[in-house]
C-alpha cells in the first residue's frame, strides 16, 4: 500500500544542532507539508511544495528550511535547533489535479521531537 | 479573518452514548473545504471526512455522521452509540480558497466503559 513515513519518529538534540527529519511518500503526490502540533495551538503549516523544486513558507517558518530535489521526499531541517522548536512533526502530502485546493491532505504518524 | 472554532475542548461520555462534536468556522471565501480528522492515543492523523462548500448534504458512515450547515457556518460531526475506539483528539480544518488548511484546536474525546 501506498503510503508516507517519517523518520525519525522519536529523537533528542541539543540547542544549537542542525536536525533534519526525513518524510517520504509512495503515493506519487504533488503537495508536500509539514506542520507541528503544539498544545495551544493545534497544527501549524511550517513549509510546503507544490512539485519538484517548488518550495514555500508557511504560517511559522522561521528557523526551518525544505529542499525538494524529487517527489517522494520533503526533509524538514532546523538549521539550528532551540527549545521552542520541541514540538510533534507532521509530514503531509495530497494530490495535485491541476489545482491544489482542497484536495484531501494525508498525514504521516508524526516525529516527536525534544530540544534540550 | 479565517478561523475554525471548536469551542468544546473536552467531552467525556459513557460508552454507547451519541456525542457531537462542534465546529464553526468563519471565511468570507464562497469556496472552501471542510475536513474532520481523528488523532487516537497513538498520535497519527486520520482523515475521517471532506466536503465541498458546494454540497450541504449530510453525510452517514455507519456510526459516523455530518451535519453541514452554511447557514450557521457549522460542520458538526456526531458519533452514535460511542465506543470507548472512539476516544481521540478530533480535529475539524478549513482550507479556504484563498488560503491554506487551518485547524482548529481539536476536542478531546473520552469514551468510558
Amino acid at each position: 500500500d501506498a503510503e508516507i513515513t517519517q523518520s525519525p519518529r522519536h529523537k533528542i538534540t541539543e540547542t544549537g544542532r542542525q536536525v533534519t527529519l526525513a518524510c517520504h511518500q509512495t503515493w506519487n503526490h504533488n503537495n508536500m507539508f509539514w506542520y507541528r502540533q503544539d498544545l495551544g495551538h493545534g497544527l501549524r503549516l511550517i513549509h510546503y511544495s507544490y512539485g519538484v523544486q517548488d518550495t514555500n513558507k508557511g504560517e511559522v517558518s522561521d528557523g526551518y528550511s525544505v529542499s525538494r530535489s524529487n517527489t517522494e521526499d520533503l526533509p524538514l531541517t532546523l538549521e539550528s535547533a532551540a527549545s521552542s522548536q520541541t514540538s510533534v512533526y507532521f509530514c503531509a502530502s495530497s494530490e495535485s489535479t491541476g489545482i491544489s485546493f482542497g484536495n484531501t491532505i494525508y498525514f504521516g504518524e508524526g516525529s516527536w521531537l525534544t530540544v534540550v | 479573518a479565517q478561523k475554525v472554532t471548536q469551542a468544546q475542548t473536552e467531552i467525556s461520555v459513557v460508552e454507547k452514548e451519541d456525542v457531537t462534536l462542534d465546529c464553526v468556522y468563519e471565511t468570507r471565501d464562497t469556496t472552501y473545504y471542510l475536513f474532520w480528522y481523528k488523532q487516537p492515543p497513538s498520535g497519527e492523523l486520520v482523515f475521517l471526512i471532506r466536503r465541498n462548500s458546494f454540497d450541504e448534504q449530510n453525510e452517514i458512515s455507519g456510526r459516523y455522521s455530518w451535519n453541514f450547515q452554511k447557514s450557521t457556518s457549522s460542520f458538526n460531526f456526531t458519533i452514535t452509540a460511542s465506543q470507548v475506539v472512539d476516544s481521540a483528539v478530533y480535529f475539524c480544518a478549513l482550507w479556504p480558497n484563498t488560503g491554506k488548511l487551518i485547524f482548529g484546536q481539536g476536542t478531546t474525546l473520552q469514551v468510558k466503559p
